[in-house]
């Protein structure tokens, strides 16, 4: 059973749009929220390590929120293009550097 | 470096085969985990180990699956006999106490016909 949940499973965008997807997470005992990018055939990637509420990060067009108080994070592509196609996923971080994954968001841009 | 390093990156075999999965982690990292990436379930941790030894392997679904960490850059899971309910993506990570991201190698996708 995962406790770390994704929404939406699934996403198509029209390049150029701007889109989110949220990740949600228990909110106790919470030591750090990740999000990684993973294209098929590719190593995870990982892009924001958050862990301090109020947090607020950002790589180029893909930013991230973080809400530890009632365990919930954004992330945000401005202006999807197609190479932003992958999955996105989410991970709780606990004690022991153990991770539980969201089931990811797949993200679908057309050109 | 060349970070984590996963072997075969592709395998298919028979029901009632035995499945060797390899890993490499980076060096100097003192954390392994093994995750299986399924449609069903996700991405679920299976076992990590600290300093080569297994700390959780309540994610192993059942006895057909092993793993061992005989030195600090090597590690293996191993399915015996494979069934195709075991098809999916094996991914070896590994991360450093004080480091707080995992770092993924690229997948061992195994399908069992």
């Amino acid at each position: 059973i995962l406790n770390v949940e994704q929404s939406p499973q699934s996403l198509h965008v029209q390049e150029g749009d701007s889109t989110n997807f949220t990740c949600s997470f228990p909110s106790s005992n919470f030591y750090a929220l990740h999000w990684y990018r993973w294209e098929t055939a590719k190593s995870p990637e990982a892009l924001f390590v958050m862990t301090l509420n109020g947090d607020e990060k950002k790589k180029g067009r893909i930013s991230a929120t973080l809400n530890t108080k009632e365990g919930y994070s954004y992330l945000y592509i401005k202006g999807s293009q197609p190479e932003d196609s992958a999955t996105y996923l989410c991970a709780s971080l606990r004690a022991g550097n153990m991770l539980t994954f969201g089931g990811g968001t797949r993200l679908m841009v057309k050109p | 470096d060349a970070g984590v390093i996963q072997s075969p990156r592709h395998e298919v075999t028979e029901m009632g085969q035995e499945v060797t999965l390899r890993c490499k982690p980076i060096s100097g990292h003192d954390y392994l985990f093994w995750y299986r990436q399924t449609m069903m379930r996700g991405l679920e941790l299976l076992i990590y180990f600290n300093n080569n030894v297994p700390i959780d392997d309540s994610g192993m679904p059942e006895d057909r699956f092993s793993a061992k960490m005989p030195n600090a850059s090597f590690s293996t899971l191993k399915i015996q006999p494979s069934e195709p309910r075991d098809s999916a993506v094996y991914f070896c990570a590994s991360s450093w106490l004080g480091g707080n991201t995992i770092y993924f190698g690229e997948g061992s996708w195994l399908t069992v016909v």
